[in-house]
């Protein structure tokens, strides 16, 4: 299975400042069709999951402009360019290349 | 608008059955794969199971597989999640969520607002 790795588990920002998460894949992303599936998930106290960020980079409609995505082959990253208190929750990285599906572990966004 | 209605959630002893349900609308159901993804209490997220749009390829997680079954009616725009031999394990909230297209698995643009599922004594 292809092992999600997120850090930090835990990240309290202080409102305004910028945010990164990182995932980390055991095996490239980077399936036969040359696509890399590697997609974010925001989670607000309370709420299902939410997708942000599809194929690294491409963010949802209605997902604002703060939110980016980067990476490649095994590793990725989440950005936030500047907190706001919506954006407390946990945010999940997940992989679709290859079965079964995964989940990292979840990485808890918190205000400072 | 894309709606997900999960139900059929409750407490169940070990080793007892249940069925979730999965109501769709707003799309036009047999044209998307379907997929579940649990999340057990204060945890991280679990993909469970896929169907695609005909129902006709499934894909089950190693810890699921032979005891729940994945099944969808297109004409009652309903995913089921048949889930047999249950264990305290399995106690989770249960999601369905929505795929891009009728073969695409693991996007997931659409979830619903999730059904507890208790595994108890």
């Amino acid at each position: 299975d292809a092992v999600m790795t997120q850090s930090p588990l835990s990240l309290p920002v202080t409102l305004g400042q910028p945010a990164s998460i990182s995932c980390r894949s055991s095996q490239s992303l980077v399936y036969s069709d040359g696509i890399t599936y590697l997609t974010w998930f925001q989670q607000r106290p309370g709420q299902s999951p939410r997708r942000l960020i599809y194929k690294v980079s491409n963010r949802d409609s209605g997902v604002p402009d703060r939110f980016s995505g980067s990476g490649s082959g095994t590793d990725f990253t989440l950005k936030i360019s500047r907190v706001e208190a919506e954006d407390v929750g946990v945010y999940y990285c997940m992989q679709g290349t290859h079965w079964p599906l995964t989940f990292g572990q979840g990485t808890r966004l918190e205000i400072k | 608008e894309v709606q997900l209605l999960e139900s059929g959630g409750g407490l169940v002893q070990p080793g007892g059955s249940l069925r979730l349900s999965c109501a769709a609308s707003g799309f036009t159901f047999s044209n998307y794969a379907m997929g579940w993804v649990r999340q057990t209490p204060g945890k991280g997220l679990e993909w469970v199971s896929e169907i695609s749009g005909s129902g006709g390829n499934r894909f089950y997680a190693d810890s699921v597989k032979g005891r729940f079954t994945i099944s969808r009616d297109n004409s009652k725009n309903t995913l089921y999640l048949q889930m047999n031999s249950l264990r305290a394990e399995d106690t989770a909230v249960y999601y369905c969520a929505k795929e891009v297209a009728s073969e695409s698995y693991g996007h997931f643009p659409s979830w619903g607002q999730g059904t507890l599922v208790t595994v108890s004594s």
